[in-house]
């Protein structure tokens, strides 16, 4: 079955410093990926999406994501990090149009 | 664009009892999706309409929850009966298609606590 692996539960920053969180999905096939962002108390929104083309993506609020194809992988990446980040992040793969969901990394920013 | 409108926001009832929980999709999206959320957990599908008709209700425990998609609009998700293992946020989500090109657009959800 196709699955979602996202390694880390929880992520402990500190302001500025650079953010990275895995993603690893299984399946085989042609895949559309994305990142998701659920701040306290907030639905779900999106970040980014990668579907074709570059495998860099940039998303909104200064995040990006890279889509290594031979890795199975779409990580997550932030330069530089701010207390407004603090929320849970989660990556989505969409598998033959029903998307798939990682358990999520919560991502803890101290200012 | 008005967003995925989902009531309510917050229910609490007894294991056993039944439950009812209500989406309005954004206008025009043909695809509709239901999701529990128990908490610590990522979103997992329970069912999934395009326009009135079931795509997918594969992780649908069948026995004790049932949707509807009545003229391919609102939606409706109810729990009878429910158990503890229920508690959880679900979501609703909606999709212009189901081809992956199309973004989901999710609801604020509704947390049920079972108790």
């Amino acid at each position: 079955a196709q699955s979602v692996s996202q390694h880390n539960h929880h992520v402990i920053l500190s302001e500025a410093a650079s953010l990275e969180l895995g993603c690893n999905y299984s399946y085989g096939g042609t895949v559309n990926l994305f990142w998701y962002v659920q701040y306290p108390g907030q639905h779900l929104q999106l970040l980014l999406k990668y579907f074709s083309g570059d495998p860099l993506v940039k998303g909104i609020k200064g995040f990006e994501a890279e889509f290594i194809k031979s890795k199975f992988s779409f990580n997550l990446r932030k330069p530089s990090v701010q207390w407004s980040d603090t929320a849970e992040y989660f990556c989505a793969v969409n598998v033959e149009g029903n998307l798939i969901f990682g358990k999520g990394t919560k991502l803890s920013v101290k200012p | 664009e008005a967003g995925v409108a989902q009531s309510p926001r917050y229910k609490i009832i007894e294991k056993r009892q039944s439950v009812a929980f209500w989406c309005n999709p954004i206008s025009g999206h043909a695809t509709l999706y239901w999701y529990q959320q128990i908490l610590g957990q990522g979103p997992k599908l329970l069912i999934q309409f395009q326009n009135n008709g079931v795509v997918d209700d594969s992780q649908l425990p069948k026995d004790r929850f049932s949707a509807e998609r009545l003229k391919g609009v609102d939606s409706t998700l109810k729990i009878q009966p429910a158990k503890l293992e229920d508690s959880a946020v679900y979501l609703c989500a909606s999709s212009q298609g189901r081809a992956g090109g199309y973004g989901y657009t999710f609801g604020s959800g509704t947390r049920l606590t079972v108790v």
